[in-house]
């Protein structure tokens, strides 16, 4: 069974372009989250995605944004790039929305460098 | 979610059990406690999760404190590859608006 699948790995950008982030679920899984992890903030929630519906959001501004498709693959964009954007990008799935089974599966995420 | 307090490091000799302690003395009652590790440089992955009663699974152990106000995963025979950060969280099963609240973890380093 494959895992989360996370593309690009690496991506080095500078300020002010925009960047689109791709995620694949597991297979099954309808539930897709993005957490955004930075040595200063940790591990902090950007939004989750059920059946192509943004279900939560988390704290942060509007140049963070993302979608779900039909086939639960998600993407998000990050508009106006600023140098405090360079973080390790990682999505999760899991089978329905909200956790309910307790566990989250992790892509190895997607590392974006902003000069 | 409720805010979990773990110590920042641990060091376990290899071979012995790991005991990671987790503070979550304002937990409420339908909130579960989650066990997450993170090894350098990948996603985080998933270790146990309980309510009220311990829990085992193949990976490790978590036991619950009757008033629930703290836990303690157990990894039973320490490996160098359980070196990693360890993230304690108490979050409702139906999920938080907020998502899963990762903290700053205990990072439990192995040694040969």
């Amino acid at each position: 069974k494959a895992g989360v699948t996370q593309t690009p790995r690496y991506l080095i950008k500078t300020r002010g372009q925009q960047v689109t982030l791709s995620c694949s679920p597991i297979s099954g899984h309808r539930s897709v989250s993005w957490y955004q992890q930075t040595p200063g903030q940790g591990l902090q929630f950007l939004f989750e995605y059920f059946s192509e519906t943004q279900r939560n959001k988390g704290n942060f501004p509007g140049r963070f944004s993302g979608r779900q498709f039909s086939n639960s693959r998600s993407e998000m964009n990050v508009s106006t790039l600023e140098l405090g954007d360079s973080a390790l990008y990682l999505c999760a799935s899991s089978l329905e929305a909200g956790f309910d089974t307790g566990e989250l599966f992790f892509g190895e995420g997607s590392r974006l460098t902003v000069l | 979610d409720a805010k979990t307090t773990q110590p920042p490091s641990m060091d376990c000799a290899e071979g012995r059990a790991a005991n990671l302690p987790c503070n979550h003395s304002t937990i409420s009652g339908n909130e579960y406690v989650y066990w997450y590790r993170q090894i350098h440089s990948q996603g985080p992955q998933y270790i146990i999760h309980g309510l009220k009663n311990n829990e085992t699974n193949e990976m490790a152990s978590l036991i619950i404190t009757e008033d629930r106000k703290s836990s303690t995963l157990i990894l039973p025979h320490a490996t160098l590859r359980d070196t990693a950060v360890y993230y304690c969280i108490a979050s409702y099963s139906g999920g938080g608006a907020d998502g899963l609240t990762f903290g700053k973890g205990t990072h439990l380093i192995i040694q040969p």
